[in-house]
Protein backbone atom coordinates (compact mmCIF):
# COMPACT_ATOMS: atom_id res chain seq x y z
CA UNK A 1 0.00 0.00 0.00
CA UNK A 2 1.00 3.29 -0.47
CA UNK A 3 2.49 4.99 2.69
CA UNK A 4 1.02 8.12 4.22
CA UNK A 5 3.18 10.93 5.69
CA UNK A 6 6.71 11.42 6.16
CA UNK A 7 9.43 8.78 6.75
CA UNK A 8 10.93 9.08 10.00
CA UNK A 9 13.73 11.15 11.10
CA UNK A 10 17.09 9.05 11.93
CA UNK A 11 19.70 9.08 14.57
CA UNK A 12 22.80 7.07 14.42
CA UNK A 13 25.14 6.74 17.06
CA UNK A 14 27.86 4.41 17.88
CA UNK A 15 27.97 1.85 20.75
CA UNK A 16 28.82 3.41 24.43
CA UNK A 17 27.54 6.98 23.15
CA UNK A 18 24.91 8.58 24.96
CA UNK A 19 21.89 9.74 22.70
CA UNK A 20 19.54 12.62 22.68
CA UNK A 21 15.89 12.13 21.02
CA UNK A 22 13.87 15.37 20.52
CA UNK A 23 10.48 15.78 20.61
CA UNK A 24 7.93 18.95 20.12
CA UNK A 25 4.53 18.97 21.80
CA UNK A 26 1.27 21.61 20.57
CA UNK A 27 -0.96 21.14 23.73
CA UNK A 28 -0.25 23.73 26.54
CA UNK A 29 -2.94 21.99 28.13
CA UNK A 30 -0.99 18.51 28.73
CA UNK A 31 -0.13 17.30 32.22
CA UNK A 32 1.64 14.18 31.26
CA UNK A 33 3.94 12.81 28.57
CA UNK A 34 5.52 9.15 28.30
CA UNK A 35 8.21 8.15 25.92
CA UNK A 36 7.94 4.95 23.81
CA UNK A 37 9.45 2.39 22.38
CA UNK A 38 8.80 0.31 19.19
CA UNK A 39 10.79 -2.25 18.38
CA UNK A 40 11.04 -3.62 14.90
CA UNK A 41 7.58 -5.96 14.45
CA UNK A 42 5.71 -4.98 17.91
CA UNK A 43 3.90 -2.57 19.73
CA UNK A 44 5.40 0.29 21.00
CA UNK A 45 6.12 0.10 24.62
CA UNK A 46 6.23 1.91 28.17
CA UNK A 47 9.68 3.70 28.64
CA UNK A 48 9.66 6.12 31.08
CA UNK A 49 6.88 8.90 31.82
CA UNK A 50 6.65 12.47 32.93
CA UNK A 51 4.08 14.66 35.03
CA UNK A 52 4.20 18.56 34.07
CA UNK A 53 5.08 19.41 37.46
CA UNK A 54 8.51 18.12 37.21
CA UNK A 55 11.41 19.31 34.38
CA UNK A 56 13.83 16.21 34.61
CA UNK A 57 13.03 12.37 35.89
CA UNK A 58 15.78 9.71 35.50
CA UNK A 59 15.53 5.86 34.83
CA UNK A 60 17.73 3.06 34.74
CA UNK A 61 19.84 4.54 31.95
CA UNK A 62 17.26 6.89 30.62
CA UNK A 63 16.77 10.55 31.34
CA UNK A 64 13.18 12.82 30.02
CA UNK A 65 13.88 16.36 30.25
CA UNK A 66 10.80 18.78 30.07
CA UNK A 67 10.85 22.05 28.83
CA UNK A 68 7.11 23.73 29.01
CA UNK A 69 8.03 27.26 28.04
CA UNK A 70 8.88 25.87 24.63
CA UNK A 71 6.80 22.53 24.99
CA UNK A 72 9.88 20.56 24.05
CA UNK A 73 10.70 17.11 25.59
CA UNK A 74 13.56 14.87 25.50
CA UNK A 75 14.78 11.84 25.98
CA UNK A 76 18.54 11.22 26.72
CA UNK A 77 20.05 7.53 26.69
CA UNK A 78 23.05 6.82 28.38
CA UNK A 79 25.92 3.99 27.37
CA UNK A 80 23.39 3.42 24.36
CA UNK A 81 23.77 -0.40 23.10
CA UNK A 82 22.68 -2.31 19.97
CA UNK A 83 18.98 -3.79 21.98
CA UNK A 84 18.44 0.21 22.10
CA UNK A 85 17.82 0.26 18.64
CA UNK A 86 14.39 1.25 17.28
CA UNK A 87 11.65 3.74 17.05
CA UNK A 88 11.22 6.20 20.38
CA UNK A 89 7.78 8.12 20.45
CA UNK A 90 6.46 10.46 22.76
CA UNK A 91 3.15 11.00 23.94
CA UNK A 92 1.25 13.98 25.32
CA UNK A 93 -1.73 13.55 27.71
CA UNK A 94 -4.13 15.65 29.51
CA UNK A 95 -5.00 13.11 32.90
CA UNK A 96 -8.46 12.79 34.33
CA UNK A 97 -10.69 13.08 31.33
CA UNK A 98 -11.72 12.07 27.84
CA UNK A 99 -8.22 13.29 25.93
CA UNK A 100 -7.16 10.92 23.65
CA UNK A 101 -3.22 11.19 23.98
CA UNK A 102 -1.62 12.71 20.59
CA UNK A 103 1.81 10.79 19.66
CA UNK A 104 4.70 12.60 18.33
CA UNK A 105 6.43 11.86 15.04
CA UNK A 106 8.89 9.45 16.28
CA UNK A 107 12.79 8.85 15.68
CA UNK A 108 14.59 5.95 14.76
CA UNK A 109 17.57 5.19 16.17
CA UNK A 110 20.01 3.12 14.92
CA UNK A 111 23.21 1.84 17.03
CA UNK A 112 26.09 0.63 15.41
CA UNK A 113 28.54 -1.67 17.46
CA UNK B 1 3.36 -6.98 31.20
CA UNK B 2 0.48 -5.73 29.14
CA UNK B 3 -2.47 -8.14 28.37
CA UNK B 4 -3.76 -7.18 24.89
CA UNK B 5 -4.13 -9.55 22.27
CA UNK B 6 -4.09 -8.76 18.58
CA UNK B 7 -5.48 -11.68 16.27
CA UNK B 8 -4.07 -12.32 13.43
CA UNK B 9 -0.69 -11.63 13.38
CA UNK B 10 -0.25 -11.76 9.85
CA UNK B 11 -2.86 -11.91 7.28
CA UNK B 12 -2.17 -12.48 3.12
CA UNK B 13 -5.71 -11.62 1.25
CA UNK B 14 -6.65 -10.69 -1.97
CA UNK B 15 -9.02 -7.88 -3.07
CA UNK B 16 -12.44 -7.91 -2.05
CA UNK B 17 -12.42 -9.55 1.23
CA UNK B 18 -13.97 -8.68 4.22
CA UNK B 19 -11.68 -9.32 7.40
CA UNK B 20 -11.95 -8.44 10.51
CA UNK B 21 -8.87 -7.98 13.41
CA UNK B 22 -9.43 -8.78 16.36
CA UNK B 23 -8.52 -7.03 19.53
CA UNK B 24 -9.06 -8.34 23.50
CA UNK B 25 -7.79 -7.06 26.50
CA UNK B 26 -7.82 -7.99 30.16
CA UNK B 27 -7.37 -5.07 31.92
CA UNK B 28 -10.44 -3.54 32.08
CA UNK B 29 -9.76 -0.71 30.06
CA UNK B 30 -12.24 1.42 29.08
CA UNK B 31 -10.37 3.39 26.30
CA UNK B 32 -9.47 1.39 23.39
CA UNK B 33 -7.62 2.56 20.25
CA UNK B 34 -6.86 1.54 16.48
CA UNK B 35 -3.60 2.98 14.72
CA UNK B 36 -2.15 2.25 11.33
CA UNK B 37 1.34 2.20 10.86
CA UNK B 38 3.16 1.65 7.67
CA UNK B 39 6.78 0.50 8.39
CA UNK B 40 9.32 3.44 9.13
CA UNK B 41 6.37 5.92 9.38
CA UNK B 42 4.47 7.34 12.30
CA UNK B 43 1.81 6.34 14.22
CA UNK B 44 -2.13 7.47 12.99
CA UNK B 45 -4.98 7.19 14.74
CA UNK B 46 -7.95 5.72 12.91
CA UNK B 47 -10.62 4.49 15.70
CA UNK B 48 -11.09 4.84 19.32
CA UNK B 49 -13.34 3.97 21.97
CA UNK B 50 -14.37 5.15 25.43
CA UNK B 51 -16.10 2.40 26.36
CA UNK B 52 -19.26 0.14 25.39
CA UNK B 53 -20.82 1.34 22.54
CA UNK B 54 -18.92 4.31 22.07
CA UNK B 55 -17.14 4.56 18.97
CA UNK B 56 -15.05 7.54 17.25
CA UNK B 57 -12.90 7.69 14.02
CA UNK B 58 -9.62 9.20 14.41
CA UNK B 59 -7.31 11.69 12.41
CA UNK B 60 -6.36 9.32 9.49
CA UNK B 61 -9.63 8.75 7.31
CA UNK B 62 -10.30 4.75 6.69
CA UNK B 63 -12.57 2.57 5.01
CA UNK B 64 -12.68 0.44 8.22
CA UNK B 65 -15.05 0.14 11.00
CA UNK B 66 -14.78 -0.68 14.40
CA UNK B 67 -17.48 -2.11 17.39
CA UNK B 68 -17.51 -2.15 20.96
CA UNK B 69 -19.91 -4.95 22.30
CA UNK B 70 -17.86 -5.56 25.51
CA UNK B 71 -15.25 -4.03 27.13
CA UNK B 72 -12.64 -6.35 26.60
CA UNK B 73 -13.11 -6.51 22.74
CA UNK B 74 -12.42 -3.91 20.05
CA UNK B 75 -12.44 -5.49 16.43
CA UNK B 76 -11.50 -3.53 13.36
CA UNK B 77 -13.39 -5.10 10.14
CA UNK B 78 -12.91 -3.89 6.38
CA UNK B 79 -15.60 -4.74 4.57
CA UNK B 80 -13.90 -5.24 0.70
CA UNK B 81 -9.96 -4.97 1.33
CA UNK B 82 -7.88 -3.67 -1.44
CA UNK B 83 -3.71 -3.20 -2.06
CA UNK B 84 -3.92 0.71 -0.08
CA UNK B 85 -4.70 -1.06 2.82
CA UNK B 86 -1.84 -3.30 3.38
CA UNK B 87 -0.48 -1.55 6.39
CA UNK B 88 0.57 -3.08 10.24
CA UNK B 89 -2.61 -2.39 12.59
CA UNK B 90 -1.86 -1.59 16.08
CA UNK B 91 -4.63 -2.26 18.80
CA UNK B 92 -4.02 -0.24 21.99
CA UNK B 93 -5.79 0.61 25.36
CA UNK B 94 -5.34 2.75 28.52
CA UNK B 95 -7.59 3.50 31.85
CA UNK B 96 -10.48 6.71 31.63
CA UNK B 97 -11.10 8.97 34.59
CA UNK B 98 -7.90 8.97 37.01
CA UNK B 99 -5.59 6.95 35.06
CA UNK B 100 -2.18 8.56 33.51
CA UNK B 101 -3.26 7.78 29.91
CA UNK B 102 -0.41 5.23 29.78
CA UNK B 103 -1.36 3.10 26.25
CA UNK B 104 -0.99 -0.60 26.62
CA UNK B 105 -0.45 -1.87 23.00
CA UNK B 106 -0.73 -5.29 21.50
CA UNK B 107 1.97 -6.97 19.12
CA UNK B 108 0.09 -5.40 15.79
CA UNK B 109 -1.19 -7.43 12.83
CA UNK B 110 0.47 -7.19 9.86
CA UNK B 111 -2.14 -6.83 6.68
CA UNK B 112 -0.83 -7.61 3.10
CA UNK B 113 -4.05 -7.65 0.03
CA UNK B 114 -3.28 -8.72 -2.92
Amino acid sequence: GESVGLHLPTLSVQEGDNSIINCAYSNSASDYFIWYKQESGKGPQFIIDIRSNMDKRQGQRVTVLLNKTVKHLSLQIAATQPGDSAVYFCAENIRGGSYIPTFGRGTSLIVHP
Amino acid sequence: EADIYQTPRYLVIGTGKKITLECSQTMGHDKMYWYQQDPGMELHLIHYSYGVNSTEKGDLSSESTVSRIRTEHFPLTLESARPSHTSQYLCASSEFGTGTGELFFGEGSRLTVL
